[in-house]
């Protein structure tokens, strides 16, 4: 069965610093996505970034960027100049191809931006 | 606004009351999920709706009751639920099962 481990439960970084959040995960299937997702306080969870297995590179949106390791079985996000409104619960997923939609999840990372 | 509206935002309720969450999506979307996620643990997936058919069951409980009378709407009946059942609940919807936008959720406590 695939699982996803988010080893860091809980970081906190001062504003402008980069910080880096892991996520490992493991699978026999070679077609797949991960993505990370962000929860602020109010709850909604919103997409950070996607990535597909089949790309050799690394998915960036804005300050986010992913670490994608396909042998090691890692997909860590790189979060640079980091904001207050970084903070938030961040949780790493997996989807196989042929999954019927269904997402496997991460406990998450508390982040925590410091002023 | 993520185009996926959750009602109520909160909700306490007894063991025996009969309860029911609701979620909408405005997006055109083909598939809607409930999921329930609880303090410190990985969301739990409870139900798949694709094309207002259900295609996910994942060992839910018999108080937990799904309906989707339509790809924009789906709704939870709760009923007979225990202290153990509080969590917030949230809904998602995909097209074709791949980026899931999610809603705010409904905070359930069970009394």
């Amino acid at each position: 069965a695939q699982t996803v481990t988010q080893s860091q439960p809980e970081m906190s970084v001062q504003e402008a610093e980069t910080v880096t959040l892991s996520c490992t995960y493991d699978t026999s299937e070679n077609n797949y996505y991960l993505f990370w997702y962000k929860q602020p306080p109010s709850r909604q969870m919103i997409l950070v970034i996607r990535q597909e297995a089949y790309k050799q590179q690394n998915a960036t949106e804005n300050r986010f960027s992913v670490n994608f390791q396909k042998a090691a079985k890692s997909f860590s996000l790189k979060i640079s100049d980091s904001q207050l409104g970084d903070t938030a619960m961040y949780f790493c997923a997996f989807m196989e191809a042929d999954s019927n939609y269904q997402l496997i999840w991460g406990a998450g990372t508390k982040l925590i931006i410091k002023p | 606004e993520t185009g996926v509206t959750q009602t109520p935002r909160h909700l306490v309720m007894g063991m025996t009351n009969k309860k029911s969450l609701k979620c909408e999506q405005h997006l055109g979307h083909n598939a809607m999920y409930w999921y329930k996620q609880s303090a410190k643990k990985p969301l739990e997936l409870m139900f798949v709706y694709n094309f207002k058919e259900q295609t996910e069951n994942n060992s839910v409980p018999s108080r937990f009751s799904p309906e989707c009378p339509n790809s924009s709407h789906l709704f939870l009946h709760l009923h007979t639920l225990q202290p153990e059942d509080s969590a917030l609940y949230l809904c998602a919807s995909s097209q074709d099962g791949n980026i899931q936008y999610f809603g705010a959720g409904t905070r359930l406590s069970v009394l």
